[in-house]
């Protein structure tokens, strides 16, 4: 069984302060990683993705991948209330196999 | 660039009744997924097309449900004599290919009353 876990929350940061999500993911051999936004009521809305170890940043946010740990974490900087979201975690495992499997959520609140 | 699209947005229905979604992928890309989501969880794959042909279906996907794609285009997901545990938000993804980014449309939302 192929599984994503992500701390389901609430994680309260204050504004402009960094909010750090984390997720750790079961198969060794998953191949990509994806950070999804989504609002109360709207779809997912792709923020980030990273496909090899170490960091890739866009703006106020950095994705850190750890496949040796299997770990996989969003950075947002300078958080705003705007970023109060429900943040998914998905994996693509690759091998033929191209449906994400996402974990069930962190959701985030950036208090004013 | 026009983003994904479904229909309808929302729909109620009656257990027992049939139903069916559309989807109109991005124009450039190939693949087409279908998910569902129910509160409180992440999205849950059901299958997807690359181009026409249906590639990968999960086991999620029970004899009731049936996604085509029939010109490669736009795709339909029916689901047969609704059932309650039926009702979730059915979201559409497209991508460019094999190991792209999935962007998603905006759902449609299934009661079963």
């Amino acid at each position: 069984q192929k599984e994503v876990e992500q701390n389901s929350g609430p994680l309260s940061v204050p504004e402009g302060a960094i909010a750090s999500l984390n997720c750790t993911y079961s198969d060794r051999g998953s191949q990509s990683f994806f950070w999804y936004r989504q609002y109360s009521g709207k779809s997912p809305e792709l923020i980030m993705f990273i496909y090899s170890n170490g960091d890739k940043e866009d703006g106020r946010f950095t994705a850190q991948l750890n496949k040796a740990s299997q770990y996989v974490s969003l950075l947002i900087r300078d958080s705003q209330p705007s970023d109060s979201a429900t943040y998914l975690c998905a994996v693509r495992y690759g091998g033929g196999a191209d449906g994400l499997t996402f974990g069930k959520g962190t959701h985030l609140i950036i208090q004013p | 660039d026009t983003g994904v699209s479904q229909n309808p947005r929302h729909k109620i229905t009656k257990r027992g009744q049939n139903v069916t979604f559309r989807c109109d992928p991005i124009s450039e890309h190939n693949r087409l997924y279908w998910y569902r989501q129910t509160l409180g969880q992440g999205p849950e794959f059901l299958t997807y097309f690359q181009n026409e042909a249906q590639l990968e279906k999960s086991r999620l996907l029970s004899d009731r449900f049936s996604a085509e794609r029939p010109k490669g285009s736009f795709s339909t997901l029916e689901i047969q004599r609704t059932e309650q545990g039926d009702s979730a938000m059915y979201l559409c993804a497209s991508s460019r290919g094999p190991s792209y980014e999935q962007y998603f449309g905006p759902g449609t939302r299934l009661t079963v009353t």
